[in-house]
């Protein structure tokens, strides 16, 4: 089945240290997203790429960079986790942009900072 | 600003009737979407309204009101796998895609 797979479901920091969470999609969608969602709280977009075109919401902080090396990847690096950044990661595919479009998504990596 | 506003949670029985509704403020609107949240899990969609009216899909349907900025989900003959957050969203003028915080619905036996 076509799908979007984010790894890990569950991922464990340090406070400061570098972590990479990852996104594939086998849908072939143009636009791929991540969003931080925290708890009893709307999903946030982070960023957007359609295809390579990167898109980076104004409010979100530096700490948060994205690479999309190719159509199926897409990975969410956080340079210096802190404490407020434990959250739910949530990729979501789409198959365009500027038009109205169901947005697919993957489980989910809840991520822990020590 | 935009602001969608949705009960932050409900309780209903086991094979009873409830609706969730939605109002939103956006710049402009495009569409309206529904999606059901289990918890720790991702969302999936559920329903899409463009039109002004009722949408059914099985035991759920979803209403739109563009003129009033509101929208409801009712979910019927509800079910204990039901329990989980219904989350409202809109797409704007600019076709961004604004989230309500979701409403979560606990099914008692």
């Amino acid at each position: 089945d076509a799908m979007v797979i984010q790894n890990p479901r569950y991922q464990v920091t340090q406070f400061g240290k570098p972590v990479t969470l990852s996104c594939s999609q086998t849908l072939n969608h143009n636009v791929m997203y991540w969003y931080q969602q925290k708890s009893s709280q709307a999903p946030k977009l982070l960023f957007h790429y359609y295809d390579k075109d990167f898109n980076n919401e104004a409010d979100t902080p530096d700490n948060f960079q994205s690479r999309r090396p190719n159509t199926s990847f897409c990975f969410l690096d956080i340079r210096s986790p802190g404490l407020g950044d434990a959250a739910m990661y949530l990729c979501a595919t789409s198959r365009d942009q500027g038009t109205v479009d169901i947005q697919y998504f993957g489980a989910g990596t809840r991520l822990s900072v020590l | 600003g935009q602001n969608i506003d949705q009960p932050t949670e409900m309780t209903a029985t086991e094979g009873a009737i409830v609706q969730i509704n939605c109002t939103y403020q956006t710049s402009g609107f495009n569409g309206l979407f529904w999606y059901q949240q289990h918890a720790g899990e991702a969302p999936t969609f559920l329903s899409y309204n463009v039109l002004d009216g009722l949408e059914e899909k099985g035991r759920f349907s979803s209403f739109l009101s563009r003129s009033k900025g509101y929208s409801y989900l009712l979910l019927k003959e509800l079910q204990m796998k039901d329990s989980a957050s219904y989350l409202c969203a809109v797409w704007d003028s600019n076709y961004q895609l604004i989230w309500g915080a979701g409403t979560k619905l606990i099914i008692k036996p």
